[in-house]
Formats: C-alpha cells, sequence, structure tokens
C-alpha cells in the first residue's frame, strides 16, 4: 500500500515555481523519498529522490523536512510540458517496490 | 539516463488467445524488473517482481497463471497474459532497477503497452 499522502490537483502559472507537497509520516529510516512523474499515456519519469538531505538537480529540487515525515518537490520555473501527474513514492534502500499513490495532476497554465 | 524499452507498443488480440510483451533494459542490466498495470484514469498498480533466474514474486490478488512472468537474461524480462479478455485491456508498464550513485536505486520505467482485447 502506498505510504504517502499528496493533494490530488494543483494549478501553477507557467514561468513561475511549482511546490508540490507530499506527507510521509510513516516513513522509516531506511527509506527513501523518490518522484516520479507521469505524462499522459507514458511510462513515469524519474525526477529526483532523497533520503534525508536537501537535493538537486537539472530538472528539481527535493526539500525533506528534519523528521522526514513529509517533502516538497520544487520545479524552479514551471513551463506547459511539466503538466504531469506527480507521484511522492517512498521506498526501502534494498531496492523496494513501489506502491504508487494516487500523485498529483498539476496543471500549468498559460 | 538508463533506458527500459517495451514491445509492442500496442496490441489488439482477440478473447481467449495470450499475448506476449516484452521489457528491455537498453544500456544496463537488471537483476530485478517490475510489471504494473494501470487502468484509465487510476494510478499504476504493481503486479510482480521479475527476478534473473528465479521465479516472479505476484502481488497478492494477481494471478500467477494468468500473467505469466519469465526474467531469461539481465535485460530481458517478459509477461504473457494467457487467456486474455476484455477486462484484461489495460496499459501494462515494466521498470527496471539501477543503483544510484547517490545511494538507493533508481527505477526507469518503459514506455508501456497498450492492451485491448476484443
Amino acid at each position: 500500500d502506498a505510504k504517502t499522502t499528496q493533494p490530488p490537483s494543483m494549478d501553477c502559472a507557467e514561468g513561475r515555481a511549482a511546490n508540490l507537497p507530499c506527507n510521509h509520516s510513516t516513513i522509516s529510516g531506511n527509506e527513501y523519498v523518490y518522484w516520479y512523474r507521469q505524462i499522459h499515456s507514458q511510462g513515469p519519469q524519474y525526477i529526483i529522490h532523497g533520503l534525508k538531505n536537501n537535493e538537486t538537480n537539472e530538472m528539481a529540487s527535493l526539500i525533506i523536512t528534519e523528521d522526514r515525515k513529509s517533502s516538497t518537490l520544487i520545479l524552479p520555473h514551471a513551463t506547459l510540458r511539466d503538466t504531469a501527474v506527480y507521484y511522492c513514492i517512498v521506498s526501502g534502500y534494498n531496492f523496494n517496490k513501489f506502491y504508487f499513490g494516487s500523485g498529483t495532476k498539476l496543471n500549468v497554465k498559460p | 539516463g538508463a533506458v527500459v524499452s517495451q514491445h509492442p507498443s500496442r496490441v489488439i488480440c482477440k478473447s481467449g488467445t495470450s499475448v506476449k510483451i516484452e521489457c528491455r533494459s537498453l544500456d544496463f542490466q537488471a537483476t530485478t524488473m517490475f510489471w504494473y498495470r494501470q487502468f484509465p484514469k487510476q494510478s499504476l498498480m504493481l503486479m510482480a517482481t521479475s527476478n534473473e533466474g528465479s521465479k516472479a514474486t505476484y502481488e497478492q490478488g494477481v494471478e500467477k497463471d494468468k500473467f505469466l512472468i519469465n526474467h531469461a537474461s539481465l535485460t530481458l524480462s517478459t509477461l504473457t497474459v494467457t487467456s486474455a479478455h476484455p477486462e484484461d485491456s489495460s496499459f501494462y508498464i515494466c521498470s527496471a532497477i539501477s543503483a544510484a550513485a547517490r545511494g538507493g536505486y533508481e527505477q526507469y520505467f518503459g514506455p508501456g503497452t497498450r492492451l485491448t482485447v476484443t
């Protein structure tokens, strides 16, 4: 079963930062937080993952709270192509299985 | 990043026939692959874990005799839907694991296979 809670949908203006929250209050010490996105009728695309430190790559930033019970994915300058369903997944170090929740549908508007 | 392919991308078959879907890791070896299915407007549901050289492990409620999985090499896993029925029509997605440089593992997904059973 999914161990994360996300809002079902969010809107963001093109060019603005999109901040997508995720609650994972039952996360255990060896579990990572992963973020993926799925554009309609395609396979999910990896965005970023982290354990406890904040992470940044060319796509996004991941902010994990100190108690690790929640995180935020930040897309710094959203474009129309970022419109997708974003999934936050908690999974163990030993490549444990991914159980997808419902995700957040991000609508980027011009 | 690592690339995972699936073949075919779309397949239409008649009720009662069997369909095989291939999943390949193109530029890395994957001892573990996963199979998911996704119904319209729903999230991905994990069906099974495919382990190279051993039997697949299925999630609760997934019929192992209906969804046959073979992971014969480090780059290929196949899913065969046997005696397909219209309710098996779905989007089937595979993924493969690759170790991440910063720790943990990254799971790379294929583009999916749309199965329609008539």
